[in-house]
């Protein structure tokens, strides 16, 4: 597609569920990023894949979160036992590689409630 | 570490007025800084983005930002609001080791006709 794309665009689960949050970044861009943004907040950094691997987790909140990006382009998001703390907006960007320079492309991200 | 602070959450302008939004940020690095938008139920947009190159750079849509490294500030401005501004805008900092973005907590514009 054209741009940065996210399913579900909703999801609603119970407290204690596991959940998986998809991304399809923009062909060809080699660098992926999660954040996570509050009702409110700016959206905060959770990991960084660069090609299969991911180059900085240090953003993952607990080891109930976790990603993989298996063949370099989808990403999925995963969280175990879901928490009414994680109820946020899941956002996935790309971009072309992981220089700084390279604008970051944003889908328009999974929101997340925990009941 | 780096940071970003907006001043102000909630800023209201008249349409045709100036816009000001501010951000200052922390960096023990030389910074890369950006300012995105965000539209009600879409994605973030870049605005523009400061890579140490021109201090005053420009950005889509008549918005510009200056980089004032004795200030550590790197504000937006627009001289004349439009109706379509209404919008949340982000500022963010990252770095040439780091790549990805650390956010200030946004500031909602408001335009008033």
């Amino acid at each position: 597609g054209a741009g940065v794309s996210q399913t579900p665009s909703n999801k609603v689960t119970e407290k204690g569920k596991y959940v998986e949050l998809r991304c399809d970044p923009i062909s060809g861009h080699t660098a992926l990023y999660w954040y996570r943004q509050s009702l409110g907040q700016g959206p905060e950094f959770l990991i960084y894949f660069q090609g299969t691997g991911a180059a900085d987790d240090s953003g993952l909140p607990n080891d109930r979160f976790f990603a993989v990006r298996p063949e370099g382009s989808v990403s999925t998001l995963k969280i175990q036992r879901t928490e009414r703390g994680d109820s946020a907006v899941y956002l996935c960007a790309s971009s072309l590689s992981g220089a700084v320079y390279n604008e970051q492309f944003f889908g328009p991200g999974t929101r997340l409630t925990v009941l | 570490a780096q940071s970003v602070t907006q001043l102000g959450s909630h800023v209201s302008v008249s349409e045709g007025a100036l816009v000001l939004l501010r951000c200052n940020y922390s960096s023990s690095v030389p910074p890369y800084l950006f300012w995105y938008v965000q539209y009600p139920n879409q994605g973030l947009q870049l605005l523009l983005k400061y890579t140490s190159a021109a201090t005053l750079v420009k950005g889509i849509n008549g918005f510009e930002a200056e980089f004032k490294k004795s200030e550590t500030s790197f504000h937006l401005t627009k001289p004349s609001a439009h109706m379509s501004d209404a919008a949340e805008y982000f500022c963010a900092v990252s770095s040439v080791m780091a790549g990805k973005l650390i956010f200030g907590q946004g500031t909602t514009l408001q335009v008033k006709p």
